[in-house]
């Protein structure tokens, strides 16, 4: 079974920290991604990661950046924490090749006050 | 910006009740259609991916369809039991782009059932 793994579970982070949110997965999946999931909204891909070092934007990529230095770890960064930042994060990985299916982390419910 | 709607929002409905909740996409320009399964408190969880007008797909209980030159998939379950319960997420990926890096996602289905 592909397992992706994020750090964290619950996060609280004070407005202008910098915060780190980790996902490692085990399968040797050449894609990660970086969702953020909001009430009413349906997930909204951050930025993406096609393979080591390589990163591209996804539709909401202001206020983010991403690490990825190698295959099994897809870091997302927020600069300097702010409260419209405060949501659920998701971490997927995937195989390259058409129709792979994503496999996802558990979230991270990220808090910024 | 791409379109992908998911009916109801939510559904309540009885163990062994059967049930169907709708997707709706773009016609024009289809790839695929995934479908999620959100547990709460667990990670999403693939179902279904489908390419294909006129596929029917089905894993247990839960079967999908797609009619792309229409642009919707329908999701059905049949006896729901109360593991069914769960956020039911559609994504789209439109063609000319053919990579999971482009799926949209609905904002989903909330099914409870209930015993």
């Amino acid at each position: 079974d592909v397992k992706v793994t994020q750090s964290s579970r619950y996060l609280v982070k004070r407005t202008g920290e910098k915060v780190f949110l980790e996902c490692v997965q085990d399968m040797d999946h050449e894609n990660m991604f970086w969702y953020r999931q909001d009430p009413g909204l349906g997930l909204r891909l951050i930025y993406f990661s096609y393979d080591v070092k390589m990163k591209e934007k996804g539709d909401i990529p202001e206020g983010y950046s991403v690490s990825r230095e190698k295959k099994e770890r897809f870091s997302l960064i927020l600069e300097s924490a702010s409260t419209n930042q405060t949501s659920m994060y998701l971490c997927a990985s995937s195989l390259t090749g058409d129709n792979s299916p994503l496999h996802f982390g558990n979230g991270t419910r990220l808090t910024v006050t | 910006i791409l379109n992908v709607e998911q009916s109801p929002q939510s559904l309540h409905v009885q163990e062994g009740d059967s049930t169907n909740f709708t997707c709706s996409f773009p016609s024009s320009n289809f790839y695929a259609l995934h479908w999620y399964r959100w547990e709460t408190a667990k990670s999403p969880e693939a179902l279904f991916v489908m390419t294909l007008n006129g596929d029917e797909k089905k894993k247990g209980r839960i079967s999908a369809t797609l009619n792309t030159k229409e642009g919707y998939s329908y999701l059905y379950i049949k006896g729901s039991q109360p593991e069914d319960s769960a956020t039911y997420l559609c994504a789209f990926i439109g063609a000319g782009t053919g990579t999971a890096s482009k799926l949209t996602f609905g904002t989903g289905t909330r099914l409870q059932v209930t015993l």
